[in-house]
């Protein structure tokens, strides 16, 4: 069956310093990627989103995220934190036997002052 | 900007009791996701919805939950009776039509069962 790992629960980090958020994932084709972010208490935004093209894919708040196909990865990046940044990230692959998401567990970002 | 919207954004209720979930997609979309995600944990699909049809509702705990989009619009999810387990976010998310993968999420519900 196709998982989504991340690896990582918790990352802290200072704010303006960088970000790498890790997502590994199982699928045999080239998938159909998504990182989400949920501030506390709310629903899921859509960050970004990769389905073809180029691998390297921009998305909103200054986020992006590099599709890897030798390492089965999607990780999420950002070259300089913010303290609103501070929120649960999870990423997602489209499910190849019925299009329904396939959530990973989330990774929680504490943002040190 | 359009937006899914749910209510009520909190709601607590006592075990054996019943309890009621209100989504309105965004409009023109036909495919209507309820999910559940515990603290701590992503989100689970309980249903799915194609219009007025459930696509899926594998994940659905049949015995105590029902979910319901009579005229392909908005959607109501019930439980009944609720149990201590079931405390959770339950989020609902559209999208535009199936196999159409970037869903929209609404702020969701936090139920507390006590």
């Amino acid at each position: 069956a196709q998982s989504v790992t991340q690896p990582d629960i918790h990352i802290t980090v200072s704010e303006g310093a960088s970000l790498e958020l890790r997502c590994n994932y199982s699928y045999g084709a080239t998938p159909y990627l998504f990182w989400y972010v949920q501030s506390p208490g709310q629903g899921l935004q859509l960050l970004l989103k990769y389905f073809s093209g180029d691998t390297l894919v921009q998305g909103i708040k200054g986020f992006e995220a590099e599709f890897k196909r030798s390492q089965s990865s999607f990780n999420l990046r950002k070259p300089s934190v913010h303290w609103s940044d501070a929120a649960e990230y999870f990423c997602a692959v489209v499910s190849d036997s019925n299009y329904q998401l396939i959530w990973g567990a989330g990774t929680k970002l504490i943002i040190k002052p | 900007e359009a937006e899914v919207a749910q209510s009520p954004r909190y709601k607590i209720t006592e075990k054996s009791q019943a309890v009621a979930f209100w989504c309105d997609p965004i409009s023109g979309h036909a495919t209507l996701y309820w999910y559940r995600q515990i603290l701590g944990q992503g989100p689970e699909l309980l249903v799915q919805f194609q219009d007025e049809s459930v696509v899926d509702d594998s994940q659905l705990p049949k015995d105590r939950f029902s979910a319901e989009r009579l005229k392909g619009v908005d959607s109501t999810l019930k439980i009944q009776p609720a149990e201590l387990g079931d405390s959770a976010m339950y989020l609902c998310a559209s999208s535009p039509r199936t196999g159409d993968t970037e869903a929209f999420f609404g702020q969701g519900t936090r139920l507390t069962v006590v």
